[in-house]
């Protein structure tokens, strides 16, 4: 089976402009959720889907939304980007049916750098 | 407030030799408390998952112990192996219907031969 996948792996944008990152979560998996990775922050929960629908969803601005499409696969948006929008951009997904012990499969992340 | 701490921020070990990494938290009502392994330039991936009611677990050279009461695991890797480099990460659930997840910032674990 495949393992999640995120695209593109790299991203260098800067300051104003808006971006977009695909995740492709492992078949029959429903669930996709987003985190973003800094050094000093660690991993922070951004939002939550499942089934196209946001069912949870992190303490960031607006700027940050995202989406899942009928197949699972899940975009995130992240529009007027500033400095501090610089991270490694993390999706997860997960099976459902196993509850709250349901493990998360990573994808390798997409590296973004605001300049 | 719900957090995850971890110690040591960073961890230098000879290869061969064993290691424990702390994590403390205070997630309430408490769900279950994962470790996670990360390498550079990867995503995370699972190494153990245990509920309030599980006490150990164990995954090849890895074995994480869970004491409820005090809110306190571990990670103990046995006979390090220089692929065992990484950043070892402690995720506190809880059991709102939500289960929200609390991350810990990780422990960076270095091993040299």
């Amino acid at each position: 089976k495949a393992g999640v996948t995120q695209t593109p792996r790299y991203l260098i944008k800067t300051r104003g402009q808006q971006v977009t990152l695909s995740c492709s979560p492992i078949s029959g998996h429903r669930s996709v959720s987003w985190y973003q990775q800094t050094p000093g922050q660690g991993l922070q929960f951004l939002f939550e889907y499942f089934s196209e629908t946001q069912r949870n969803k992190g303490n960031f601005p607006g700027r940050f939304s995202g989406r899942q499409f009928s197949n699972s696969r899940s975009e995130m948006n992240v529009s007027t980007l500033e400095l501090g929008d610089s991270a490694l951009y993390l999706c997860a997904s997960s099976q459902p049916g196993t509850g709250s012990k349901s493990p998360l499969h990573f994808g390798n992340g997409t590296r973004l750098t605001v300049t | 407030k719900n957090q995850v701490e971890q110690s040591p921020q960073s961890l230098i070990i000879l290869e061969g030799k064993n290691c424990t990494l702390q994590c403390n938290y205070t997630v309430s009502p408490f769900s279950n408390l994962r470790w996670y392994k990360q390498d550079t330039g990867r995503g995370p991936v699972s190494l153990t998952i245990m509920t309030f009611s599980e006490n150990t677990k164990s995954n090849g050279r890895y074995t994480a112990t869970l004491d409820a009461d005090t809110k306190q695991s571990s990670l103990h890797i046995t006979a390090s192996q220089l692929s065992d480099s990484a950043s070892y990460i402690c995720v506190a659930s809880d059991q709102t219907g939500a289960n929200n997840l609390f991350f810990g910032t990780g422990t960076r674990l270095t091993v040299i031969p």
